[in-house]
């Protein structure tokens, strides 16, 4: 399985701001992921990241919030912009594996604290 | 509307105690139903995939099976270091036709030495 990595591992920020959250894989890959992980809800998916494609959001993200950029089969951020205490959570990214039926592989996580 | 349930919500067991999670489904056309351990402050690691009913896998102390309305991560003479949060989720699709995790809100286990 891919070895993915994420900066930073977490971060205190004011609101207003806006923080961009890295996500770097040791191999190419088609497809990223970005969830978030609030206490007690399961993870939610943000948004799906193709190479060379605009990255398709799932229902109650914009991309105005959460822009997302894929510049190679490496890498990709997430900017979580104009925070807001709600915004506090797990930002993880994952990325698809091989197998029959695609397995995703998951980053170590983000924290965010937006005070 | 896919949905994915998971219970117990906690489970405490003492070490040795063999006991099982359920994850119960609903999707149209499942492609696969994932298992993955969640440890605090971590990134979800993957465990099993389950194709279709009938089908089992086994690591160690665990064993998945699946029906085609849920499946169960059986564990058997747990120890501490299982202890973890045990994530289910079941593949989908979204809008765009772009493949999607549906999950649950897990299930977390502590065992006891």
């Amino acid at each position: 399985s891919a070895v993915i990595s994420q900066k930073p591992s977490r971060d205190i920020c004011q609101r207003g701001t806006s923080l961009t959250i890295q996500c770097q894989v040791d191999s190419q890959v088609t497809m990223m992921f970005w969830y978030r992980q609030q206490p007690g809800q399961s993870l939610t998916l943000i948004a799906t990241a193709n190479q060379g494609s605009e990255a398709t959001y799932e229902s109650g993200f914009v991309i105005d919030k959460f822009p997302i950029s894929r510049p190679n089969l490496t890498f990709s951020t997430l900017t979580v912009s104009n925070m807001s205490p709600e915004d506090s959570s797990i930002y993880l990214c994952s990325v698809e594996g091989g197998g029959r039926v695609e397995t995703q592989y998951f980053g170590p996580g983000t924290r965010l604290l937006v005070l | 509307e896919d949905q994915v349930t998971q219970s117990p919500e906690a489970l405490r067991l003492q070490e040795g105690e063999s006991s099982s999670l359920n994850c119960s489904y609903t999707v149209s056309g499942l492609r696969g139903l994932f298992w993955y351990r969640q440890d605090p402050g971590k990134g979800p690691e993957f465990l099993f995939t389950l194709y279709s009913a009938g089908e089992e896998k086994e690591k160690e102390r665990l064993k998945a099976t699946l029906t085609k309305k849920e499946s169960f991560l059986h564990i058997t003479a747990p120890k501490p270091e299982d202890s973890a949060t045990y994530l289910c989720a079941v593949q989908s699709f979204n809008a765009g036709n772009n493949r999607k995790l549906i999950w649950g809100l897990g299930t977390s286990l502590a065992v006891n030495p």
